[in-house]
Parts: structure tokens; C-alpha cells; sequence
């Protein structure tokens, strides 16, 4: 069975950088074609794609995000973290991490997300 | 950048059949993915790879992929069937969701 969990803080200031960490069971990123993925959904809107790590190391960025964002793994932990700098209260978002499988390109398996807050 | 847009909201009586597109340049070169996501819960695929139906997922839910169109169909819409749904492809390297389309089941 797969699961996926994030965590991190759930209020932030704007300006301060949001880390938040992807803790997932029943696969491994050593997995030839698997991916963990960062997905966010303000409230009310819709889903917006972040970014992508593949089992090999390769990464993938939203071009409209990347200059704020750093995706990590720690394959060892089944971890995946997501770091983005210089948050703004635009940035308030249920924030998903996800199961990928490249062949299929689904996010098969989802998180159940956490509500971040950016406010002063 | 690349956009995938949808109709805000598709309304259906139960039973009827029901069709959400999703429109992009070229998308039918592209493998178009569908989630929906109920009310307070995480997405889940419904159709991936245009037409195909993961494990779990019931009969009456279809898609198809053609020319700057993909459509995903439900046929004998049920209640439970009331969600956003969203559909998804990779452009490049980007990954792409669509506007969203909330399905009202009156």
C-alpha cells in the first residue's frame, strides 16, 4: 500500500522560505520510472503543478516557480523535500506531494495535502 | 506557456451521460490524464493515457483525445460522481493541469 504524508509549518511570514517534507511508504525512489512529485491548490482554485524528482536524480521545475524553488530526495529516508523561497500571501495553498510513474505520466498516489497560511 | 482550459462547471441529471472537454494547442499529440477530486479529498485518476481506466474505477467513465480536444465522458452519471475534475498532460518538460471543471449532479 502507498502512502504519502507532508509536513512542515503550516504559517509562514511572507518573505521567509517554506520547507516542507514528503514522507512516503510502499515505494522506493531507488525504482526505475518513479517520481515524487509537488502539486499546491490555493483554496477555491486549481491545481498547480511544482515540481518533479525522478528516481534518477533528474528534476523538473515550473518555469513560473523556478527561480523559487529547490526539490530534494533522500532516497535512503523515502523522503522528498520542497523548499520555495521569498513567500507571498499568494502562495496560500493546500500543498500535495504525489506518487509518479513516468510510463503511465500519473500522479497515481496523492498526499493528503497541508494547508499553508502566508501572513504577517 | 502552455494552457489546458475547461468549462467551470458541466451540470448533469443522474443517469444522463455527461462530458467535460479540455482544450489546448496540439493536445492530441499529448497523453491527457483526468482526476477527479471530491469535496475536502485528494485528487485521484480517473482516465489515464487518454482512455484508460486504473483498477477501481468504474465502467461508465471514458475519454478520449483528438486534434486540441480531450473529453472525458461519464456515462450514467451518479451522485457520487460530483466533483472538480481536472485534466492534465506534460508539455515538454512542464506538467500542466487544466482550469477545472466542477460537475454538478442535479
Amino acid at each position: 500500500q502507498i502512502t504519502l504524508k507532508e509536513s512542515g509549518p503550516t504559517l509562514v511570514k511572507p518573505t521567509e522560505t517554506l520547507t516542507l517534507t514528503c514522507t512516503f511508504s510502499g515505494f522506493s525512489l531507488f525504482s526505475s520510472g518513479v517520481g515524487v512529485g509537488w502539486i499546491r491548490q490555493p483554496p477555491g482554485k486549481a491545481l498547480e503543478w511544482l515540481a518533479l524528482v525522478y528516481w534518477n536524480g533528474d528534476k523538473r521545475y515550473s518555469p513560473s516557480l523556478r527561480s523559487s524553488l529547490t526539490i530534494t530526495k533522500d532516497t535512503s529516508q523515502n523522503q522528498v523535500a520542497l523548499t520555495m523561497t521569498n513567500m507571498d500571501p499568494v502562495d496560500t495553498a493546500t500543498y500535495y506531494c504525489a506518487h509518479y510513474l513516468k510510463a503511465e505520466q500519473i500522479f497515481e498516489h496523492w498526499g493528503q495535502g497541508t494547508l499553508v497560511t502566508v501572513s504577517s | 506557456s502552455y494552457e489546458l482550459t475547461q468549462p467551470p462547471s458541466v451540470p448533469v441529471s443522474p443517469g444522463q451521460t455527461a462530458s467535460i472537454t479540455c482544450s489546448g494547442d496540439k493536445l492530441g499529440d499529448k497523453y491527457v490524464t483526468w482526476y477527479q477530486q471530491r469535496p475536502g479529498q485528494s485528487p485521484v485518476v480517473v482516465i489515464y493515457q487518454d482512455n484508460k481506466r486504473p483498477s477501481g474505477i468504474p465502467e461508465r467513465f471514458s475519454g478520449s483525445n483528438s486534434g486540441n480536444t480531450a473529453t472525458l465522458t461519464i456515462s450514467g452519471t451518479q451522485p457520487m460522481d460530483e466533483a472538480d475534475y481536472y485534466c492534465q498532460a506534460w508539455d515538454i518538460s512542464t506538467c500542466v493541469f487544466g482550469t477545472g471543471t466542477e460537475l454538478t449532479v442535479l
